[in-house]
Parts: structure tokens; sequence; C-alpha cells
């Protein structure tokens, strides 16, 4: 089975640049998660799906992230413009659901830096 | 969310367990607690989860003590390639995990 997948891997922009990663989860996966991990710093959760619908954003930086999750299975998070900050890494996770028990599968990452 | 302490690091001779320890005495009875991994430049990897009673995998066991308030992830024969920051989450209903400072697991040859 295929895991989650993400791209691109790395990703080198200028600073005020806009860019976007791309996230397909496990088959069958309803639920889908945006991460953001600083160098040396566990992953903080951006923003949570169930389906289409962006059920958790509070964490999301609205004024200039994005997301969206469009037919309920892949996904998009933009940044634009990006800022010098944002440098890290970006992990997309999916799971069956949001539950108590359920387990949350993660992507390689894709690894941002701002020039 | 209850939250976990864990030490910042520890280290292990290649071929004996590993013992990875975990406060979470917040906790509360729905409450799972999680363990996941993370090799360096690769994602987080799910390694097992438990909510009352011990667990085994093909990867790790899982001890929680009967109060709930610790538990204890072993790598029974722990290799080189186990070396990466470990961490314990406790999840709760909508089973989002917060993610800590983790324990950096060090296996020595």
């Amino acid at each position: 089975e295929a895991g989650v997948v993400q791209s691109p891997r790395y990703k080198i922009i200028e600073k005020k640049q806009p860019v976007a990663f791309w996230c397909n989860p496990i088959s069958g996966h309803n639920t889908l998660y945006w991460y953001l991990q600083n160098l040396g710093q566990g992953p903080e959760l951006l923003i949570r799906y169930e389906n289409e619908e962006a059920v958790d954003d509070s964490q999301l930086p609205k004024d200039r992230f994005s997301a969206e999750r469009l037919k309920g299975v892949d996904s998009t998070l933009k940044i634009q413009p990006a800022e010098l900050g944002d440098s890290a890494v970006y992990l997309c996770a999916s799971s069956t659901g949001a539950f108590s028990g359920e387990t949350q599968y993660f992507g390689p990452g894709t690894r941002l830096l701002v020039l | 969310d209850a939250k976990t302490t864990q030490p910042p690091s520890m280290d292990c001779a290649e071929g004996r367990a590993a013992n990875l320890p975990c406060n979470h005495s917040t906790i509360s009875g729905n409450e799972y607690v999680y363990w996941y991994r993370q090799i360096h430049s690769q994602g987080p990897q799910y390694i097992i989860h438990g909510l009352k009673n011990n667990e085994t995998n093909e990867m790790a066991s899982l001890i929680i003590t009967e109060d709930r308030k610790s538990s204890t992830l072993i790598l029974p024969h722990a290799t080189l390639r186990d070396t990466a920051v470990y961490y314990c989450i406790v999840s709760g209903n909508t089973g989002k995990l917060i993610f800590g400072q983790g324990t950096t697991l060090q296996v020595k040859p």
C-alpha cells in the first residue's frame, strides 16, 4: 500500500515569492493534516480536513497561508508571499478518521528554504 | 490534551534493549498514548499506541503503568538504524497530536 505522497521534496525560493505544496493521502483516508516543523522542534498542526472541510485551522496563519482539499482527496498548501521565517519542513499526514485511537501516517515532508 | 515529559537524550548499545520512558501524569480516561519516531530528514514514523493494556507489535512494545501516568517504549534489540528522535504523545477525542521535544536516542556500536 502506498503511503502519503508529498511533492516537491525540496523547494528553494526567494522571499515574497509564492510557493505551493501538494499532498496525496493514503487511499481511503478521509482525514488529512498539514503540519509545520521548524528546525529542532516537533511538528505543529496547521490545519485538519475531514473530507473537503477544514475543521481545525486555528493555527494556520491566514494572512499568507491557504489550503484546499477540493475533492476530499489531494490537498494543496500555499504560502503567498513567503517570508524568511517560513523556512521549515511542511508535513502532510492522513488517517481514516479523527478520533481517539486513530493513527496518523506521515509523508516525507517538503523542505522549504526561503532566501 | 495531556502533556508528556521525556528525557532529552539517551544512549543505547547496539543489540541491547532500549527503554524510553515517558511521563503523562495528567492523562484522562479516553486518551491514548502514541509513540512516533523521526529519523533525520524523514517524516515521523508511527511505532505503536495503547490505551490501558500493554501492546506489542513487530517494532516495539509499549508498557503502560496501571495508573496510566507513565509509559515505556521498549525496542528489544536496538540497531544503529533505530537512532532517531522518539516522541511520546497523548491524544484525545479528536485524535490531535501535540508533539513535544522528544527523546533523541543514539544507538552506539
